[in-house]
């Protein structure tokens, strides 16, 4: 059983352009999480997919989108960046129709805006 | 509605000493409640999870916390702390209903461990 992977494990990428990061779900899961984490705080929901549609959105502004294939992977697509979006993105599986309370995250990707 | 808070950003303990990390939590539904430990620059691992069954859950790496309806809390406690337990705590809820499990995270205490 392959865990949740995530890349890049580090970007850094200048203001104004977009960046995409990439999540590979666990085995047998079929919902996706992403959030995003600034250095010393707790994780922030962004949103979630569930079988390649949007399952809920947290309080991002929408240059924040994303996608899930149907393999279950995920991207994160980030618009004109801008430098407070410097933070590390994690992304979570699980699996919504086992009533899977557990979500398993990635290592995350560490994104710099300069 | 749903949200937690950490009380306390560092909590610093000497090994061996008992750690105690406070977490009270607020949710118009019933809640599922969790921890989890971050070690630096890695994801988030999970600890332990109220799911409404036992109100005193045990978890890895010897950590242990009870669900307390009545105070809002969910403390997480290790009896003897070592040094590999220096890390980052995370308590999260999630409202049972609604099939969705999107958890909403606290700030995070940093815990500390002196020899």
């Amino acid at each position: 059983e392959t865990g949740v992977t995530q890349s890049p494990t580090h970007l850094i990428k200048t203001r104004g352009q977009q960046v995409t990061l990439r999540c590979s779900s666990q085995s047998g899961h079929n919902t996706v999480s992403w959030y995003q984490q600034a250095l010393g705080q707790g994780p922030q929901f962004i949103f979630q997919y569930y079988r390649e549609e949007e399952n809920g959105r947290g309080n991002f502004p929408p240059r924040f989108s994303g996608l899930q294939f149907p393999n279950y992977s995920s991207e994160l697509n980030v618009n004109a960046l801008e430098l407070d979006d410097s933070a590390l993105y994690l992304c979570a599986s699980s699996n919504r129709d086992r009533g899977n309370t557990e979500a398993f995250f990635g290592q995350g990707t560490r994104l710099t805006v300069v | 509605a749903q949200s937690v808070t950490q009380l306390g950003s560092h909590v610093s303990v000497s090994e061996g000493a008992l750690v105690l990390l406070r977490c009270n939590y607020s949710s118009s539904v019933p809640p599922y409640l969790f921890w989890y430990v971050q070690y630096p620059n890695q994801g988030l691992q999970l600890l332990l999870k109220y799911t409404s069954a036992a109100t005193l859950v045990k978890g890895i790496n010897g950590f242990e916390a009870e669900f307390k309806k009545s105070e809002t809390s969910f403390h997480l406690t290790k009896p003897s702390a070592h040094m590999s337990d220096a890390a980052e705590y995370f308590c999260a809820v999630s409202p049972q209903s609604g099939g969705s499990y999107i958890p909403t995270f606290g700030r995070g205490t940093s815990l500390i461990v002196h020899p």
